[in-house]
C-alpha cells in the first residue's frame, strides 16, 4: 500500500506571496490532517479535514486555508506569505473507525520564505 | 497553548543502556497518548501508543508508562541501538479530536 504523498518536497517564496500544497493520504484513509513544524516547537495542529469538510482547527490565522476533495487528496494554502511561516509543512492521514488515532505521516513540505 | 511538553530537547545515551523520554500534559481530558520517531528527512512514524484506561503498554523493546495523577508519560527503550537515534515526538488526543505533539526530544544512542 503506498504511503502519504506529498508535494512539491521543497519549495521557495518570496514575503506576499502564496503557496498551495498537496497531500495525497493513503488508499482507504479519509481523513487527512495538517501540521507545523518549527525548531523547538514541534508539531502545531493546523487542521482536519475528513469526506471534504474541516473537522478540527488549530490556532493559525485565516491566512492558512486547506480543502479536500472526494478522493481524500487535500491541500493547503498559505496567502500572504510571512518570513515566519518558513516551515516543514505535514500532512497525515487516518482511517476513523479502528485504530484511528494512529496517524500515517508524508515527508513533508519544506518552505522557505525569503 | 502548550498542553503537551517534553522538557528535554535532547538525550544521549550508551548502546545497549536504557533510553528514558518523558512528557508532561497539561489537560486531562486527553484520552489517547502516542509516541512517534522521525528521522531527518522523513515524516514521524508511529512507534506505540496507550490509552488513559491502562498504565503500561509494551511492543518489544519499548514500553510506555502513563501516570494520569501526575500527568505524565514516558516511553523506555530497553536495550538501546544505535538505529534508535531520531527524534521522539509525545503526542495526545482527546476524544478522537485533533492531535497535541509535544516540541521533541532527539535521542542519541552512541555505540
Amino acid at each position: 500500500k503506498a504511503g502519504v504523498t506529498q508535494t512539491p518536497r521543497y519549495l521557495i517564496k518570496t514575503r506576499g506571496q502564496q503557496v498551495t500544497l498537496s497531500c495525497s493520504p493513503i488508499s482507504g484513509h479519509r481523513s487527512v490532517s495538517w501540521y507545523q513544524q518549527t525548531p523547538g516547537q514541534g508539531l502545531q495542529f493546523l487542521f482536519e479535514y475528513f469526506s471534504e469538510t474541516q473537522r478540527n482547527k488549530g490556532n493559525f490565522p485565516g491566512r492558512f486555508s486547506g480543502r479536500q476533495f472526494s478522493n481524500s487528496r487535500s491541500e493547503m494554502n498559505v496567502s500572504t506569505l510571512e518570513l515566519g511561516d518558513s516551515a516543514l509543512y505535514l500532512c497525515a492521514s487516518r482511517q476513523i473507525a479502528g485504530k484511528s488515532y494512529e496517524q500515517y505521516f508524508g515527508p513533508g513540505t519544506r518552505l522557505t520564505v525569503t | 497553548d502548550q498542553q503537551v511538553k517534553q522538557n528535554s530537547p535532547s538525550l544521549s545515551v550508551q548502546e545497549g543502556r536504557i533510553s528514558i523520554l518523558n512528557c508532561d500534559y497539561t489537560n486531562s481530558m486527553f484520552d489517547y497518548f502516542l509516541w512517534y520517531k522521525k528521522y531527518p528527512a522523513e515524516g514521524p512514524t508511529f512507534l506505540i501508543s496507550i490509552s488513559s484506561i491502562k498504565d503500561k503498554n509494551e511492543d518489544g523493546r519499548f514500553t510506555v508508562f502513563l501516570n494520569k495523577s501526575a500527568k505524565h508519560l514516558s516511553l523506555h527503550i530497553v536495550p538501546s541501538q544505535p538505529g534508535d537515534s531520531a527524534v521522539y515526538f509525545c503526542a495526545a488526543s482527546y476524544n478522537n479530536n485533533d492531535m497535541r505533539f509535544g516540541a521533541g526530544t532527539r535521542l542519541t544512542v552512541k555505540p
